[in-house]
């Protein structure tokens, strides 16, 4: 069964922390990605990853940024935390072979729901 | 990027026929529509994928127009465990950020 796993589900910080967002995938997927949802706007992309050390901004990248040492590894990071974070975090995966994420079925973890105080 | 717009909400009722349209004006060529299910607590997970015409699994069906600017995502019978929220998602078929989620519909079944 594939899997995406996700550190936490329930994450509370303070303001100005530096927050660690971890996922991991069993898949072998080369194609990596930060979601954020929130009510009333969906799933927005903050961060992919196509490869190891390979990143690209998404749609709202600004306040995060990522990391991926390990083609199975791929971490969000909230330099400062911010009470506007404060929100329902997903990873997803996809293969990278036949097409892109566009088209291939991602697959997502559990989410992290995080609040900032 | 082919912007998508869907219902917020929709109701229904154990055993009847619920269909959800997702619009999305200035999809391209290149582009195809998949839809996606998420249940509280828990991540989107894949339903169907089309292109045009009609696709049809086990799970659902799915309807494109010949001009493909909408898709019709059709649960036949639901039940009270098909409540959640529907995203349809148009993207390129090729790589690089050509994709899309819409804001999703809650679909709440009532027995």
């Amino acid at each position: 069964d594939v899997k995406v796993t996700q550190s936490s589900r329930y994450l509370v910080k303070r303001t100005g922390e530096k927050v660690f967002l971890e996922c991991v995938q069993d898949m072998d997927h080369e194609n990596m990605f930060w979601y954020r949802q929130d009510p009333g706007l969906g799933l927005r992309l903050i961060y992919f990853s196509y490869d190891v050390k390979m990143k690209e901004k998404g749609d709202i990248p600004e306040g995060y940024s990522v990391s991926r040492e390990k083609k199975e590894r791929f971490s969000l990071i909230l330099e400062s935390a911010s009470t506007n974070q404060t929100s329902m975090y997903l990873c997803a995966s996809t293969t990278g072979l036949a097409g892109g994420p566009g088209y291939n079925e991602q697959f997502f973890g559990p989410g992290t729901r995080l609040t900032v105080l | 990027l082919a912007k998508t717009t869907q219902p917020i909400s929709m109701d229904s009722y154990e055993g009847q026929e619920v269909n959800i349209t997702c619009s999305h004006n200035n999809i391209a060529t290149n582009d195809y529509i998949t839809w996606y299910q998420q249940f509280p607590s828990q991540g989107p997970r894949f339903i169907i994928q089309g292109y045009k015409t009609k696709v049809t699994n086990e799970v659902a069906s799915l309807f494109i127009p010949a001009d493909r600017k909408s898709s019709t995502l059709s649960l036949p019978r639901v039940s009270l465990s098909d409540t959640a929220v529907y995203y349809c998602l148009v993207g390129d078929v090729n790589y690089g950020q050509n994709f899309v989620f819409g804001p999703g519909t809650r679909l709440s079944v009532l027995p």
